[in-house]
Formats: structure tokens, C-alpha cells, sequence
């Protein structure tokens, strides 16, 4: 079975610039989750979405950063206008209702640095 | 507060020896689950074992078996048999509620390194 993809792998651009970071989650799986990973802070969970709709996004840091899940099978992490500050691992997981051993599969991540 | 702990930024063990990964959580939640992941200089998440808090036996995945210990609150990661192969980051989380929908957290990790 395909696992949780991310494109692209690695980004690099400008400040200043729109990046889109994109997610095709494992089909069935009804719960999205983006994260982003930096040595400074960990792990920290941005927003996540239920069935397409998003539950809770206070993890979202600033109005510069925007997701959406037009489908069951696609989500999009959108930071407009970009900075420096925004470089860091960006991570998609996915998984079935978040009940008992059911753990979260991640993608690969994205790979951001703003210059 | 933090709710997962994980005090030892960086561990080294000889190869074919044990070594515990430490975790501790805070939850008033009696309803919870612990997950441990790895995470290889190659960047992905890779899950590895998983303690319900109803749990009677602690968990075993092949060479990783979890020390769960309740009432204080540490959910332990032990690798048996190191390889270096094993060398990483590990990631312990926890979900409350795990009946309800709410998300993973994690904590800083540990960085494993395991010598010839």
C-alpha cells in the first residue's frame, strides 16, 4: 500500500515568495495532521483536519500560513509571503479515526529553507 | 507544562547491548495512549510500538518492548540486541482521550547512537 506522499521533497526559494507544500494521504485514512520540525521547537502540530474539515488550527502560526483539503485525497500547507523564520521539515501524517493503537503514518516531509 | 519528557537529548550504546529510552508524561486523563517513533538522519517517521493506559502488559514489537510504569508516569522505550542500524532520533507521544479524535504530541526526542 502507497503510504502518505509529500511533494516536493525539498524546496528552497526567496523570502517573501509563496510556497505551497502538497499531501496525498492514505486512502481510507479520514484524519490529516501537518506538523513542522525545527531543532528549536520539536515537533509541533499546525493544524488537522477531519473528513476534509478542519478541526483545529490553532497551531497555525501566523495569517501567512493557510491549509486546506479540497478532497479525501489531497491537502495543501500554503505560507504566503514566506520567511526566513519558516525554514524547517514539513510533515503530513495521516491516519483512521484516532482511536486505541492507532498511530499516525507519516510522509517523508518537505524539506523548506527560506532564503 | 510539557507533557511528554524526554531527558536524555543524547544516548550511545555498544552494539548488541540494551538501552532504555526514557519518557515521562503528564495527563489527568485516565484514558491514553503512548507511541514511540523513530526518526533516521534520512528525515521520515517511522512508528514503532504503542502502550494503551489500560494496557495490563507492557508492549513488545520485536527488539523494542516498552516499560510501562503508571503510576509514575514513564513509558519507557528499551531496544534489545542494538544494531547500528538503530542509530536515530526516537520520538515519544501520547494522545488523551485515544477514544476521542485528538492529535499525537511529541516529545524533543533522543538521539540514539549506537557504536561498533
Amino acid at each position: 500500500d502507497a503510504g502518505v506522499i509529500q511533494s516536493p521533497r525539498h524546496e528552497v526559494t526567496e523570502m517573501g515568495q509563496e510556497v505551497t507544500l502538497r499531501c496525498k494521504p492514505i486512502s481510507g485514512h479520514d484524519y490529516l495532521f501537518w506538523y513542522r520540525q525545527t531543532m528549536m521547537r520539536g515537533l509541533e502540530l499546525l493544524i488537522y483536519f477531519n473528513n476534509n474539515v478542519p478541526i483545529d488550527d490553532s497551531g497555525m502560526p501566523e495569517d501567512r500560513f493557510s491549509a486546506k483539503m479540497p478532497n479525501a485525497s489531497f491537502s495543501t500547507l500554503k505560507i504566503q509571503p514566506s520567511e526566513p523564520r519558516d525554514s524547517a521539515v514539513y510533515f503530513c501524517a495521516s491516519s483512521h479515526r484516532p482511536r486505541d493503537n492507532q498511530p499516525q503514518h507519516f510522509g517523508d516531509g518537505t524539506r523548506l529553507s527560506i532564503l | 507544562a510539557q507533557k511528554i519528557t524526554q531527558t536524555q537529548p543524547g544516548m550511545f550504546v555498544q552494539e548488541k547491548e540494551a538501552v532504555t529510552l526514557d519518557c515521562t508524561y503528564d495527563t489527568s486523563d485516565p484514558s491514553y495512549g503512548l507511541f514511540w517513533y523513530k526518526q533516521p538522519s534520512s528525515g521520515e517517521m517511522i512508528f514503532l510500538i504503542y502502550q494503551g493506559s489500560y494496557d495490563q502488559q507492557n508492549a513488545t514489537e520485536g527488539r523494542y518492548s516498552l516499560n510501562f510504569q503508571k503510576a509514575r508516569k514513564s513509558a519507557n522505550l528499551v531496544i534489545s540486541a542494538s544494531q547500528l542500524g538503530d542509530s536515530a532520533m526516537y520520538f515519544c507521544a501520547m494522545r488523551e482521550d485515544y477514544s476521542g479524535n485528538t492529535p499525537l504530541v511529541f516529545g524533543k526526542g533522543t538521539r540514539l547512537s549506537v557504536i561498533a
